[in-house]
């Protein structure tokens, strides 16, 4: 089973339309979580934190599951500028010996 | 931009070689992690470097080994290059550990081994 898992997609939508992404992880006690987005050559820049309690930022929902370890993110209202390569990451490691881990990315498309 | 910086941009070396790739890290950053991406895949964490010392290291052998220095720029080594090593060398920055704070990315080292 790998560390981190999600969907590669693709997943093509409509504009406007509500999408989620969903990404398991292997470690219960992992600590922190994160989702990046990545454009197409690019470099991967952090798109929101996730917290235990779950965390919104304009259109983006982030949700953290601990019990069945999973995070998902959902995006309302989708645009044309949503169309990038979400990557979920999780933090393995403890204080004293980090170890972030990367799922392999879901790649999205909105279509206009 | 984010103020991170990489070099190379891109390099060529053959199977048996070895490399180094260098990063300069964000202004007031101390922490500093490199990445191998593969194509189509995400970054797989090689290792991370806290004021000058290694904290965490991802799956990879110890042929590749890493510095970072007094002002917290960073160098990535790589010994006898396999052609598998082929990738985007990507590293990140970040004001504490990476675990805790956000990365800034740069823009990576493109490395084809042949």
């Amino acid at each position: 089973r790998k560390e981190v898992e999600q969907d590669p997609g693709p997943f093509n939508v409509p504009e406007g339309a509500t999408v989620a992404f969903n990404c398991t992880y292997s470690n219960s006690a992992s600590q922190s979580f994160f989702w990046y987005r990545q454009d197409c050559r690019k470099e991967p820049k952090l798109l929101m934190s996730v917290y235990s309690s779950g965390n919104e930022d304009g259109r983006f929902t982030a949700q953290l599951n601990r019990a069945s370890q999973y995070i998902s993110l959902l995006i309302r209202d989708s645009k044309l500028s949503d169309s990038a390569t979400y990557l979920c990451v999780v933090n393995f490691g403890a204080q004293g010996a980090q170890k972030l881990v990367f799922g392999q990315g879901t790649r999205l498309t909105i279509n206009p | 931009e984010t103020g991170v910086t990489q070099s190379p941009t891109h390099l060529i070396k053959t199977r048996g070689q070895q490399v180094t790739l260098r990063c300069s890290s964000q202004s007031g950053h101390n922490t500093v992690s490199w990445y191998q991406q593969a194509l189509g895949q995400g970054p797989q964490f090689i290792f991370q470097y806290y004021r000058e010392e290694e904290n965490g290291r991802g799956n990879f052998p110890p042929r590749f080994s890493g510095l970072q220095f007094p002002n917290y720029s960073s160098e990535l080594n790589v010994n006898a290059l396999e052609l598998d090593d082929s990738a985007l060398y990507l590293c990140a920055s970040s004001q504490g550990l990476a675990g805790s704070y956000e990365q800034y990315f740069g823009p990576g080292t493109r490395l084809t081994v042949t």
